[in-house]
């Protein structure tokens, strides 16, 4: 597609309940990255792929967090028995995935999730 | 770890001149990237320095001392689509990002 997009751009769930969060990247790029940002803060790195593995999930909050990234294109990030600090904008970026200097990652416009 | 230093907010009139100033320290460094961000909307990529210098681009330049873990966003001839936060993000192995809090930028008429 012309940028990258994801799904819901809103999602309000409950305490405890489980949310899937999905991205679809740029056509043709091959590496995939989450953040979070809560309200007012930077961007804090989730996890990457690089085609359909993950060389890095250390970002990941804890284990109820998971994410997975199918036939090199979409990728979905779940969070499991969803608690209240939870709630931040979740985005998703893309590249082209060519190591060396300058690979731009292009943002997706988020989910906005509320824990209530 | 890493901790990237920057500004919390900035304001100033149209036409002016801003610099947004990013001290960092990190494990790894490829790079120094700059994404603006509007209220609600996606960080969208301004700059990158890998080497030490100026690089321009329009009204926006970015500059790179390595030797002092230090870079600068310039805003030039500000206008007030300029309104916006502006994030550092130093590029700490050839694909992670690591960003500093942002930089709320305020036009004024």
């Amino acid at each position: 597609g012309a940028g990258v997009s994801q799904s819901p751009s809103n999602k309000v769930t409950e305490k405890g309940k489980d949310v899937e969060l999905r991205c679809d990247p740029i056509s043709g790029h091959t590496a995939l990255y989450w953040y979070r940002q809560s309200l007012g803060q930077g961007l804090e790195f989730l996890i990457y792929f690089q085609g359909n593995s993950a060389p890095d999930k250390s970002g990941l909050p804890s284990d109820r967090f998971s994410a997975e990234r199918t036939g090199g294109s979409v990728s979905t990030l779940t969070i499991q028995r969803t608690q209240q600090e939870d709630s931040a904008v979740y985005l998703c970026a893309s590249s082209s995935g060519l190591a060396g200097v300058g690979d731009t990652q292009y943002f997706g416009p988020g989910t906005r999730l509320t824990v209530l | 770890g890493q901790s990237l230093e920057q500004p919390s907010e900035v304001t100033a009139v149209e036409g002016a001149i801003v610099q947004i100033n990013c001290t960092y320290q990190t494990s790894g460094f490829y790079g120094l990237s700059w994404y603006q961000q509007h209220d609600g909307g996606a960080p969208t990529f301004l700059s990158y320095n890998a080497l030490d210098g100026l690089e321009e681009t329009g009204r926006f330049s970015s500059f790179l001392s390595r030797s002092d873990s230090y870079g600068y966003l310039l805003l030039q001839e500000l206008q007030m689509k300029d309104s916006a936060s502006y994030f550092c993000a130093v590029r700490e192995y050839d694909y992670k990002l690591s960003f500093g809090a942002g930089t709320t930028v305020t036009v004024r008429a």
